[in-house]
């Protein structure tokens, strides 16, 4: 089985843009978490998608959305970026179903200036 | 809510050696579930070994075994016969099954360095 991909791999922006990031579970995955890695606040939990629906959400302002389609890919935006959204962003996708592995793609580097 | 804490942010083991990295996490709740993954260098995260609070055997993985002390709230995992494949980040997380979310929370990480 293929594994998660996300793309763009890298991403360069300047203040108040905003982007969209993408990822694509595994087959036959249903879940995707998207999480925020950075320097300073480490790995925090941005949210879930499941079956379309966003099933979790974490402590991030509106900026930051996301949605999931009937195939299960899923896209994160952030509008009026700023400097501080500079980070790793990963996704990770999972049957979804209680404890489930969760498997990480690569990660998109945004880089904010 | 739940926190996970590592506090050790660095660590270096020979190669053959045998490392235990830290973890100790705050809940109140009494079933859970807790990870360690693994950050390589510019690679993905990939899981390590999960344990469930509810069983009381430690989980083993090969060389990875874990050290769950649920009344201290501990989670510590041993590496033996470190290899250098091993260096990499060191992520402790925890789970809790809140219908079947799937929200991780992360500790800081450790830094593991096998060397020759």
């Amino acid at each position: 089985k293929a594994g998660v991909t996300q793309t763009p791999r890298y991403l360069i922006k300047t203040r108040g843009q905003q982007v969209t990031l993408s990822c694509s579970p595994i087959s036959g995955h249903r879940s995707v978490s998207w999480y925020q890695q950075t320097p300073g606040q480490g790995l925090q939990f941005l949210f879930e998608y499941f079956s379309e629906t966003q099933r979790n959400k974490g402590n991030f302002p509106g900026r930051f959305s996301g949605r999931q389609f009937s195939n299960s890919r899923s896209e994160m935006n952030v509008s009026t970026l700023e400097l501080g959204d500079s980070a790793l962003y990963l996704c990770a996708s999972s049957y979804g179903t209680v404890a489930n592995e969760q498997f990480f793609g690569p990660g998109t580097r945004l880089t904010v200036l | 809510a739940q926190t996970v804490t590592q506090s050790q942010p660095e660590m270096s083991v020979q190669e053959a050696e045998t490392v235990t990295l830290s973890c100790t996490y705050d809940t109140s709740e009494n079933n859970y579930y807790l990870f360690w993954y693994k950050q390589p260098p510019s690679r993905q995260m990939i899981l390590v070994i999960r344990q469930e609070a509810y069983k009381q055997q430690n989980a083993t993985e090969n060389r990875f075994s874990v050290n769950f002390q649920k009344a201290a709230k501990s989670f510590s995992l041993k590496i033996s016969d470190s290899q250098l494949g091993d260096t990499a980040m060191y992520f402790c997380a925890f789970m809790k099954p809140t219908g079947t979310a799937s929200k991780l929370t992360f500790g800081t990480g450790t830094r593991l360095q096998v060397t020759l």
